[in-house]
């Protein structure tokens, strides 16, 4: 069965250091893979997406993800992060036109 | 371009009640997808209509269900609320076609069941 699951519940990381949440897939086929990011109270804004190509994908608010078919991760990665940066996080993929999340990674910043 | 717009925001029914939610897509968007999301169970996926159909359904009892109009806009109805029903619900929509199905969420509609 397809399935996505992010092994981090909760990450704290002070402002300006680098950041990583990770997220692995189960799925046969070639993925489409999705990053959302979740403000309290709001709903979700898509951060980045991978369908072919290029591995190492590039969003918006300075995050970056990189396909490993052989790992099947899809890690999201951020060089400096910003108190802004606060929220929750959630790995996604594609699988037969249903979209299946991960459970969600909280990520606090340390000002 | 305006954005997914959900209404109402907020919604506090009893046990037992029916309720109905709406939402309205980007324009030119005519796949719209719900979502309940749970503390205990997170995102979890209702069903997707597109062009007025069905188009997939997630494991969610009967009580649930929803539909499309011409225009895309969809509502998604629950009936004999329980209070597990006490959810954020996320509508999504997007354009189909090519298989990458590349979604905009609505803000939610916060429903508290007592």
């Amino acid at each position: 069965a397809q399935s996505v699951t992010q092994p981090d519940i909760h990450i704290t990381v002070s402002e300006g250091a680098s950041l990583e949440l990770r997220c692995n897939y189960s799925y046969g086929a070639t993925p489409y893979l999705f990053w959302y990011v979740q403000s309290p109270g709001q709903g979700l804004q898509l951060l980045l997406k991978y369908f072919s190509g290029d591995t190492l994908v590039q969003g918006i608010k300075g995050f970056e993800a990189e396909f490993k078919r052989s790992q099947s991760s899809f890690n999201l990665r951020k060089p400096s992060v910003h108190w802004s940066d606060a929220a929750e996080y959630f790995c996604a993929v594609l699988a037969f036109d249903k979209v299946i999340f991960g459970p969600g990674t909280s990520l606090s910043v340390i000002p | 371009k305006a954005g997914v717009t959900q209404t109402p925001r907020y919604l506090i029914k009893t046990r037992g009640q029916q309720v109905t939610l709406s939402c309205s897509p980007i324009s030119g968007h005519r796949s719209v997808s719900w979502y309940q999301q749970t503390p205990g169970q997170g995102l979890q996926f209702l069903f997707e209509y597109f062009s007025e159909t069905q188009r997939n359904k997630g494991n969610f009892p009967g009580r649930f269900s929803g539909r499309q109009f011409s225009n895309s806009r969809s509502e998604m109805n629950v009936s004999t609320l329980e209070l597990g029903d006490s959810a954020l619900y996320l509508c999504a929509s997007g354009t189909p076609g090519t298989g990458a199905n590349e979604q905009y969420f609505g803000p939610g509609t916060r429903l508290t069941v007592t």
